[in-house]
């Protein structure tokens, strides 16, 4: 079956460092989000892309997170420099993109700035 | 713009209870979607239910049931016959227009006891 890849699985920074987040969505799913959850709450997005382009982004802290899907494919998700404030799991999730679709999640990676 | 709102942050039941979570909404979209999802502990979220606004009748999933009330903007998630593999996270999530983004409630954690 069919699944959202996202690596690594956890990760540990210290705060000023960069730290990045890779994602391979389901193949022929042209709308890839990521979202940030932090612990016990619901997750947000960040941005989301319809194939290589932004559609939102309006969420991202641009000063310091960046996203990118250059082929259209997969995606990296990338965070300089890292903030205490950024520790929380990072989704990303694929979709058809259709409206009412479902969203499929990866596992998440669990990043954690001390 | 969509707000979810789940007030329960916690809620148990006994194996093989029925059990009721909440969630209330707002949206200023005029087609969209609710969906709950389903987070346990160290995998990935998945879906459990979706329901189309436009439809009155409510969605049902085997043992998952929701009561979508469109006035009221209220959709609810009752479980049948819970079972122990129940025990997670559960989201309340709307869906709009915008190629498929998600806005996620709080989430509410449930407790299955054997």
């Amino acid at each position: 079956e069919a699944e959202v890849a996202q690596s690594p699985r956890y990760k540990i920074t210290e705060k000023s460092q960069a730290v990045a987040f890779w994602c391979d969505p389901i193949s022929g799913h042209a709308t890839l989000y990521w979202y940030r959850q932090i612990l016990g709450q619901g997750p947000e997005l960040l941005v989301q892309f319809q194939d290589e382009s932004v559609v939102d982004d309006s969420q991202l802290p641009k000063d310091r997170f960046s996203a990118e899907r250059l082929k259209g494919v997969d995606s990296t998700l990338k965070i300089q420099p890292a903030e205490l404030g950024d520790s929380a799991m990072y989704l990303c999730a694929s979709s058809l993109g259709a409206l009412g679709t479902e969203a499929f999640f990866g596992q998440g990676t669990r990043l954690t700035v001390v | 713009a969509q707000t979810v709102t789940q007030s329960q942050p916690e809620m148990s039941v006994q194996e093989a209870e029925t059990v009721t979570l909440s969630c209330t909404y707002d949206t200023s979209e005029s087609d969209y979607y609710l969906f709950w999802y389903k987070q346990p502990p160290s995998r990935q979220m998945i879906l459990v239910i979706r329901q189309e606004a436009y439809k009155q009748q409510n969605a049902t999933e085997n043992r998952f049931s929701v009561n979508f009330q469109k006035a009221a903007k209220s959709f609810s998630l009752k479980i049948s016959d819970s079972q122990l593999g129940d025990a997670a996270m559960y989201f309340c999530a709307s869906g709009g227009t915008s190629y498929g983004k998600l806005t996620f409630g709080q989430g509410t954690i449930l407790t299955v006891h054997p």
